[in-house]
């Protein structure tokens, strides 16, 4: 069984980098059928995917368009795990934000969430 | 992008009735060799992340319940929840996963 444990703050002052980190269980980081993602939450963007991580001899990263300039996905295959860092926050940023396997492009296992509110 | 519209944003069912949820694509997510689109959809309570139901439009991912069932003409697809239990109260979005775009989302209750 798979399970995603995701850690970090829930305040980030604006400008400032959001840094979450999501580790697992059940699954490797450098699996060579898996994508370890992104998502985000908020009512007035909805599900928005941010991008993922992935190992296919080699790794490679995937970003949404809107956000390429802002955004890094890291691996650490040495604690199973995975990273996001967003800099540059505003409140527009506040959300919830999930990481989530996927197999195929299907997201199969989500970790449990966590609400970041970008204020000062 | 590839925009995914969901109607209605919201619907009330009595227990035991059928509940129907739509979804467009503005462009086909069509994989032309199997003939199903990119579509899924996904189940999310309160409090919890999404759960996903249904690939490839009408595949049931293994322990999701019959009573769901997914359905798609041209980029036009459905979830059909065909007797509505209480623990089906969700909130229900459709994605196309061919590039990874959400809809806004399709709220059941119970009437």
């Amino acid at each position: 069984q798979v399970q995603l444990q995701q850690s970090g703050p829930g305040l980030v002052k604006p400008s400032q980098t959001l840094s979450l980190t999501c580790a697992i269980s059940g699954d490797s980081v450098s699996s060579s059928s898996a994508a370890w993602n992104w998502i985000r939450q908020s009512p007035s963007r909805g599900l928005e995917w941010l991008g993922r991580t992935y190992y296919r001899s080699k790794w490679y990263n995937d970003y949404a368009v809107s956000l390429k300039s802002r955004i890094t996905i890291n691996p650490d295959t040495s604690k199973n795990q995975f990273s996001l860092q967003l800099n540059s926050v505003t409140p527009e940023d506040t959300a919830v934000y999930y990481c989530a396997r996927d197999i195929s492009n299907l997201l199969d296992y989500w970790g449990q969430g966590t609400l970041v509110t970008v204020s000062s | 992008d590839i925009v995914m519209t969901q109607s209605p944003d919201s619907l009330a069912v009595s227990l035991g009735e059928r509940a129907t949820i739509n979804c467009k694509s503005s462009q086909s997510v069509l994989h032309i060799s199997i003939n199903k689109s990119y579509v899924a959809w996904y189940q999310q309570k309160p409090g919890q992340p999404p759960k996903l139901l249904i690939t490839w439009a009408s595949t049931r991912k293994f322990g999701v319940p019959d009573r769901f069932s997914g359905s798609e003409s041209g980029t036009d697809f459905t979830l059909t929840i065909s007797s509505l239990q209480a623990e089906d109260v969700a909130v229900y979005y459709c994605q196309q996963y061919y590039n990874r775009t959400f809809g806004q989302g399709t709220k059941v209750e119970i009437k």
